[in-house]
This record gives C-alpha cells, structure tokens and sequence, in this order.
C-alpha cells in the first residue's frame, strides 16, 4: 500500500495567516492527490482534487499544488471557517489511502 | 447536488454481524461507483470498500477483505455493506461516499456517517 504522510500534525495560526500543510506518498502519484476539510462530528469535504483542481465552490483562497511523490495544500488569508483537520489522499490505485490529518487551531 | 444517508449502526458484540445501508437521491446514481469509508474515534480515514456503477466491480481493503461486502440495488438507489466476524478494530464512523464524476476513487459527495461500536 501507499504509505501517507502530512507535515506537520497540527499548527496554531492566526486569522488572515498563509498556511501551507505538505503530503508525502511511499512512491510518486503522478498528481492522482486530494486534500479535505473535516470539521468535528461531521463528514468530510472535498476541496482540491488532482493536485491542483479546486472543487466546485470552494473558495479561492485554497490551492493546491506537487508532483511525483511530495504535495501541497495552501490557504491564503486564513478565516475562522477555516479551523479544521486537513487530510491528503491519494486515489493513484487501489487501496486508496489517507494522510493521518494536520489540525489547523488558533 | 446529491444526498446520501447512512444507516445501520449500533453496538454488536465481538464475532457478529451488521449490515449498513446508504440511500441516495437527489442524482442520477447509476452512473457512479459508491464507496464505504471509516473512521475510528479520534482516528484518521480508512478506505474499506467500494462499487462500481453496475454493480459488477468490488474492490476491498486487505484488513476487511474475506469479512465484508458491498452491493448495491440500482432500482433502490441503495448501496449496502454487510459486516461479519466483526472485530473491535471495526469500530468507528462509517461513511459512504461517492467517486466523483471526472475523478477515480476521489469523494466528492459524502453522508453523515453512521457509528458502528465492537465491544462486549
């Protein structure tokens, strides 16, 4: 299996901050990467797919970014709305498999 | 949009059986392979198992492979996960997912989530 791994596990930031969280994969993805948002008690939600895609209506400050094994996920100009756990995951092949999740608190 | 509800969870003991069930609407749901993803208490997210749109592909995880399996019912919008020689190490949220329609195994519309609990 494709080993996930997420940089750093968790971080204290401010609103209006740049976050940048990083995801490494055991081999290269060839850009098969997606990032979610999880708030406590509900279920995720999908905000970057294929690297770089942003999802319908997710807002612009997120992007997404890497190549071959090492990924990016970036939120410029942190709002409150914005504290929550962050995973990766790669959907390259069969089994999927996450990152263990960056908690983004104040 | 899209609306997908989980249900079937509970307390069961060790050895045992459950089956979930995840009831869609509001899309055309023939069209899109269904996924089953957990989560254990304060854990991170496990793929287990996911459907193709006929229904004739299944694809499962090593650690519920043998244990566990997905169907679905296309005239009931319905997809189901069956559980059995449940361990306490199955127990946690479990989500159903859908495959996004330009992307493999990447889950644009999720549930609720419903909690599966393995104790004795």
């Amino acid at each position: 299996d494709i080993q996930m791994t997420q940089s750093p596990s968790s971080l204290s930031a401010s609103v209006g901050d740049r976050v940048t969280i990083t995801c490494r994969a055991s081999q290269s993805l060839s850009g098969y990467l997606n990032w979610y948002q999880q708030k406590a008690g509900t279920a995720p939600k999908l905000l970057i797919y294929a690297a770089s895609t942003l999802e319908s209506g997710v807002p612009s400050r997120f992007s997404g970014g890497g190549s071959g094994t090492s990924y990016t996920l970036t939120v410029n100009g942190l709002q409150p709305d914005d504290f929550a756990t962050y995973f990766c995951q790669q959907s390259y092949i069969t089994p999927s498999t996450f990152g263990q999740g960056t908690r983004v608190e104040i | 949009e899209g609306q997908l509800v989980e249900a079937g969870g509970g307390l069961v003991k060790p050895g045992g059986s459950l089956k979930l069930s995840c009831a869609a609407s509001e899309f055309s749901f023939t069209k899109f392979t269904v996924n089953w993803v957990r989560q254990a208490p304060g854990k991170g997210l496990e793929w287990v198992a996911s459907i193709s749109a006929s229904g004739n592909y299944m694809f499962y995880a090593e650690s519920v492979k043998g244990r566990f399996t997905i169907s679905r019912d296309n005239a009931e919008n319905s997809v189901y996960l069956h559980m059995s020689s449940l361990r306490v190490e199955d127990s946690g949220v479990y989500f159903c997912a859908r495959d996004h329609d330009h992307a493999y195994l990447t889950f644009d519309l999720w549930g609720q989530g419903t909690l599966v609990t393995v104790s004795s």
